[in-house]
């Protein structure tokens, strides 16, 4: 069965740094997603992606975020000038459509560790 | 956001049936009902999603209420891999474009 995949499964990065997290969506999806959980917390919605633009995005995707899909499988989220509150894990999802009945699907994640 | 309340938390015998209920009055006529769960250490996983009928897939069944207040994620016998966090979720239609998770149901599967 076809599948989300995320890498790094782990980045380490000192405060400050740029980080880009990336993600191969599943072949055949048009929409494409960004969440986070911050260690004991709800998973978060962050972006959301289709037609080579954002089409949404939450109070927490600031300018210090950003998206794009350099190419026709890579799907990345770049943080400028991390900060250490974000570490997290980030999810990367896909779904063939964008409709209330289309299920998402997501990767494992990228545990980010900002020291 | 349109809201569902689960229990924090449930246990369940393995191989025995699970009920996890969800409630959802707040529900409108074109709402999905959706499930997600989360194994530890992994991203969020796609269960099962329905409308009006109820829904069986090879993972798990979902039975809907008549009115549509409520729902329940039915686990035909629990192993030790269905411990996880199970989310019902609403999928809106003015918020497609995302999937808003709350705290969850943390089932435990007792061997």
């Amino acid at each position: 069965e076809p599948e989300v995949t995320q890498t790094p499964s782990h980045q380490v990065t000192q405060m400050g740094q740029e980080v880009i997290l990336r993600c191969v969506p599943i072949s055949n999806h048009l929409y494409f997603y960004w969440y986070r959980q911050i260690l004991g917390q709800k998973v978060e919605f962050l972006v959301s992606f289709y037609n080579n633009e954002i089409s949404e995005k939450s109070e927490i995707f600031d300018d210090q975020f950003s998206v794009e899909r350099p190419d026709g499988s890579n799907f990345t989220l770049k943080i400028r000038s991390t900060k250490l509150e974000d570490s997290a894990m980030y999810f990367c999802a896909s779904s063939r459509g964008g409709s209330p009945f289309q299920p998402q699907h997501f990767g494992d994640g990228t545990r980010l560790s900002i020291l | 956001d349109a809201k569902t309340t689960q229990p924090n938390s449930m246990e369940s015998n393995e191989e025995e049936p699970v009920h996890l209920p969800c409630n959802h009055s707040t529900i409108s006529g074109t709402d999905y009902i959706h499930w997600y769960r989360q194994l530890p250490s992994q991203g969020p996983e796609y269960v099962i999603h329905g409308l009006t009928s109820n829904v069986n897939n090879r993972m798990a069944s979902l039975a809907i209420a008549e009115d549509r207040k409520s729902s329940t994620l039915i686990l035909h016998r629990a192993t030790l891999r269905d411990a996880a966090v199970y989310y019902c979720i609403l999928g809106v239609k003015t918020s497609y474009d995302k999937v808003i998770f709350g705290p969850g149901t943390s089932l435990s599967v007792i061997p």
